[in-house]
């Protein structure tokens, strides 16, 4: 019931954009995106929800595909701030109470 | 207002031996939440709390019991620790249901535990 995210890695110059990808094998009701910096807790970033729209925080946005049961993550022009492991967070059923997070996807940002 | 604070941030273990961990939060939430987390493998629901007194299962409950007798504390007790157990665990909380106000979920820092 785990999510997949991919890639699980990403290394990227200040400036480049990325795109991280959440899929799961069930279909999904909502999908949240949260950020952990190294040694810290996760931090919230956004969540969307069956039939919302698309949503965006600064340069960091996110899609929600129901038919493909797939979330996306966009980062654009990337800034070293941008660095911590990124974990999406599915929701399987309808008015559940808890959230099956992803794996994870590591993601960093060089000057 | 400190949000949500875990107890203690450090703790060695020896197997066999129990402990409790204990999460408080500040912000009169109603939900609460507790994570481990181990390299490769996320963020693992072990159980959660939809309102004072109430507790239900997550995915990886097994070796674990909680208790919500006050509504800011969620208590996290190992009966008898295994190495298995081993993991920085972590607390949340949120207002309700994500539906009604897109509530998202507070972390606390965590705490790390190693079960020799």
């Amino acid at each position: 019931q785990q999510p997949v995210q991919s890639p699980q890695a990403v290394i990227l110059r200040e400036g480049e954009d990325a795109v991280i990808n959440c899929s799961s094998s069930k279909a999904l009701y909502s999908v949240h995106w949260y950020r952990q910096k190294h040694g810290e807790a996760p931090v919230f970033l956004m969540i969307l929800l069956k039939g919302g729209e698309q949503k965006g925080h600064e340069k960091i946005s996110a899609s929600f595909n129901e038919k493909k049961q797939q979330s996306s993550l966009y980062l654009t022009a990337s800034q070293l701030s941008y660095s911590g492991t990124y974990f999406c967070g599915t929701e399987i059923a309808y008015n559940t109470d808890k959230l099956i997070f992803g794996t994870g996807t590591r993601l960093q940002v060089f000057p | 207002n400190a949000g949500v604070t875990q107890t203690p941030k450090f703790r060695v273990l020896k197997t066999g031996q129990s402990m409790t961990l204990l999460c408080a939060q500040d912000m009169n939430h109603e939900y609460m939440y507790w994570y481990r987390q181990d390299p490769g493998m996320g963020l693992r629901l072990i159980h959660y709390s939809v309102g004072e007194g109430t507790t239900a299962k997550g995915e990886v409950p097994d070796g674990y019991n909680v208790s919500r007798l006050k509504k800011q504390n969620f208590l996290l007790g190992l009966e008898s620790a295994a190495p298995s157990q081993t993991s920085v665990y972590f607390c949340a909380s949120s207002p309700g249901h994500w539906i009604a106000q897109n509530y998202e979920q507070y972390f606390g820092p965590g705490t790390r535990l190693t079960v020799t």
